[in-house]
């Protein structure tokens, strides 16, 4: 299958600091999907960006289909941004294929 | 409730004995998803419905897996002979983006 890879694996910020989170995958997607996972194990879905550029509030999204790779970038951070941030990519089949995720531990 | 739900949301059980799992998806959703998740990792696909059709199982989805969906409503993810492999958070998704808050499965 498709691969995902995400870095930084771990993040550690100092609220209202920014980040930029990324992620590579191996082949041509039809879908990339951004979610959060909270310290509860709720996955959300944050972006559904095959291409071009997202923003809601705080959080955007950029990915270049063409280059085979997205970023979130996380502004003005919160103690509640914590959690574990991953990409997931659809390529064909009728399933999301996940990266590992980005941890991020955002302290007061 | 608008939400995915799934029941329980935690599961202890002795190696060998038989566990099953129950997700409630969105009603107006007719995909239906089951992912994997194991410490550390991103979710893994297990399984697709369209309705009430299994359309698709991964190659993690061993002969002890079963997962059915009758009458294309709720699921249910049945694993036999559970072994200590099997311990891991068990998602269902409504649609590729909407996810419960998992079944966490530990065995003793």
């Amino acid at each position: 299958g498709i691969q995902v890879e995400q870095s930084p694996p771990d993040l550690i910020l100092q609220e209202g600091a920014n980040s930029t989170l990324r992620c590579n995958f191996s082949d041509s997607v039809n879908n990339l999907q951004w979610f959060h996972q909270n310290p509860w194990g709720q996955l959300i879905n944050l972006f559904y960006i095959p291409s071009g550029t997202k923003q809601n509030g705080r959080l955007s999204a950029t990915t270049v289909a063409t280059e085979r790779y997205s970023l979130l970038y996380i502004s003005s951070s919160q103690t509640t941004d914590s959690g574990v941030y991953f990409c997931a990519v659809e390529a064909g089949a009728n399933n999301l294929f996940f990266g590992t995720g980005t941890r991020l531990t955002v302290i007061p | 409730d608008t939400g995915v739900s799934q029941n329980p949301r935690h599961k202890i059980t002795k190696r060998g004995q038989n566990v099953t799992f129950r997700c409630d998806p969105i009603s107006e959703h007719n995909r239906l998803y089951w992912y994997r998740q194991t410490l550390g990792q991103g979710p893994e696909f297990l399984t697709y419905f369209q309705n009430e059709a299994q359309l698709e199982k991964s190659r993690l989805l061993s002969d002890r897996f079963s997962a059915e969906r009758p009458k294309g409503s709720f699921s249910t993810l049945e694993i036999q002979r559970t072994e200590q492999g099997d311990s891991a958070m068990y998602l269902c998704a409504s649609s590729p983006e909407v996810f419960g808050s998992g079944t966490r499965l530990t065995v003793v």
